[in-house]
């Protein structure tokens, strides 16, 4: 099957700073990434949509300054938390799909932990 | 609105079989899925049903009632590494995944 890796797996870091996590669609084109977050014992929440070369769609309430994607190519797609405070601190999951097929593909998840 | 119900949790016992429902509204329909999560783990691929009737694949079988709304996932000769969460997931008519809460299968020896 398809294979999405994320990077990194886990992370903590301070209240104010910038975290990058990268997905990667390591043998297929994938067309469209999702990016979702999940809080404990939650199901998962899709925060974005992004087609690659395109501005993501931001779901209602997720604010496209805190969370920038950007999907440059065909096989990444990268999330940036910007001025992380604790209330992110999540499980952050991205799935990818190939054009005219239905399956989305999920990457491991990373966990951010802001202190 | 969109909605897709399931059982919050389940408790089986191990070599039994347990069936986990699934009921959805939403606007449209292209197809229905269920994925596997472990605790603290990404959700994995476990079967895609577009057309009714029943999908067999190994231990587990989905089945897809489009008439009615409704879905169920059947598993068989349970061990305990299934103890986990079952998501039910629906692509809608913009091809966008709705899903639900998730049900927290509990597998006793």
């Amino acid at each position: 099957g398809a294979v999405v890796s994320q990077h990194p797996s886990r992370v903590i870091c301070k209240s104010g700073t910038s975290v990058k996590i990268e997905c990667r669609s390591l043998d297929f084109q994938a067309t469209t990434m999702f990016w979702y977050r999940q809080f404990p014992k939650q199901s998962l929440m899709l925060m974005a949509t992004s087609n690659e070369g395109s501005k993501a769609t931001y779901e209602q309430g997720v604010e496209k300054d805190k969370f920038l994607i950007n999907h440059a190519s065909l096989t990444l797609s990268t999330l940036t938390v910007t001025s992380a405070h604790p209330e992110d601190s999540s499980f952050y999951i991205c799935s990818a799909r190939e054009e005219d097929y239905n399956e989305q593909f999920f990457g491991p998840g990373t966990r951010l932990t802001v202190l | 609105g969109q909605n897709i119900d399931q059982p919050t949790e389940m408790t089986a016992t191990e070599g039994a079989i347990v069936q986990i429902n699934c009921t959805y509204q939403t606007s449209g329909f292209n197809g229905l899925f269920w994925y596997q999560q472990h605790a603290g783990e990404a959700p994995t691929f476990l079967s895609y049903n577009v057309l009714d009737g029943l999908e067999e694949k190994g231990r587990f079988s989905s089945f897809l009632s489009r008439s009615k709304g409704y879905s169920y996932l059947l598993l068989k000769e349970l061990q305990m590494k299934d103890s986990a969460s079952y998501l039910c997931a629906v692509l809608d008519s913009n091809y966008q995944l709705i899903w639900g809460a998730g049900t927290k299968l509990i597998i006793k020896p």
